[in-house]
């Protein structure tokens, strides 16, 4: 069993839907990340959290450290949106444990 | 700025080759990482630097992985005797001196390896 499960695997939307990606670990963490990656891309850290909520735009991410769980959500999605989406932990170690990631399409 | 950046970003090699893939963290990070990422799969560690010293290897996956940041800045991943198994796309990441306990990671557009 992986450290940090991502569901769903893939996800399909339709423009303006709201969206929302969870990510579980099981393990103690330091922090959680939240990464995009686009096909052919590079990866682009999009949060870094360790309790509450953070909010960038229409990107809003929430951690429940008791629950061991965390949610990221788009808003008004937008097929630009259209990425693999990673959850990432430190566990008392700079190094990052990742998920295998979220395949998210939204179409117009 | 400039970002992290990776040379090459496509490296086709014969089994048995062996390859050097480079890393060029953001300028004045201290902190320098090496991830392996397989189709389909999330990203592994590899191994972890902080300036020139590697204070982490234990994901690298045979003796035949090395790596060096020989004057904490660049930094190279060396494979020996590659393998069809380390096709994959190899990521480097850099972050920026601990003032927190964690940092962002800035991560490079990565090499993406096939070994024939």
């Amino acid at each position: 069993k992986n450290e940090v499960e991502q569901s769903p695997q893939n996800l399909t939307a339709q423009e303006g839907e709201f969206i929302t990606i969870n990510c579980s670990y099981s393990v103690g963490i330091s922090a959680l990340h939240w990464l995009q990656q686009h096909p052919g891309g590079g990866i682009v850290s999009l949060f870094m959290l360790s309790s509450g909520k953070k909010k960038h735009g229409r990107l809003i991410a929430t951690i429940n450290i008791q629950e061991k769980h965390s949610s990221l959500h788009i808003t008004a999605s937008h097929p630009r949106d259209s990425a693999v989406y990673i959850c990432a932990v430190n566990r008392n170690t700079d190094k990052l444990i990742f998920g295998t990631g979220t395949r998210l399409q939204v179409f117009p | 700025g400039a970002g992290v950046s990776q040379s090459p970003r496509y490296k086709v090699a014969k089994r048995g080759q062996d390859v050097a893939l480079r890393c060029d963290p953001i300028s004045g990070h201290v902190s320098l990482f090496w991830y392996q990422q397989a189709l389909g799969q999330g990203p592994e560690f590899l191994t972890y630097f902080q300036n020139e010293a590697q204070l982490d290897k234990s994901g690298l996956p045979s003796d035949r992985f090395f790596a060096e940041r020989p004057e904490g800045s660049v930094s190279t991943l060396k494979i020996q005797r590659t393998q069809q198994e380390d096709s994959a796309v190899y990521l480097c990441a850099s972050s920026p001196h601990r003032v927190l306990r964690y940092n962002e990671q800035f991560f490079g557009p990565g090499t993406r390896l096939t070994v024939l």
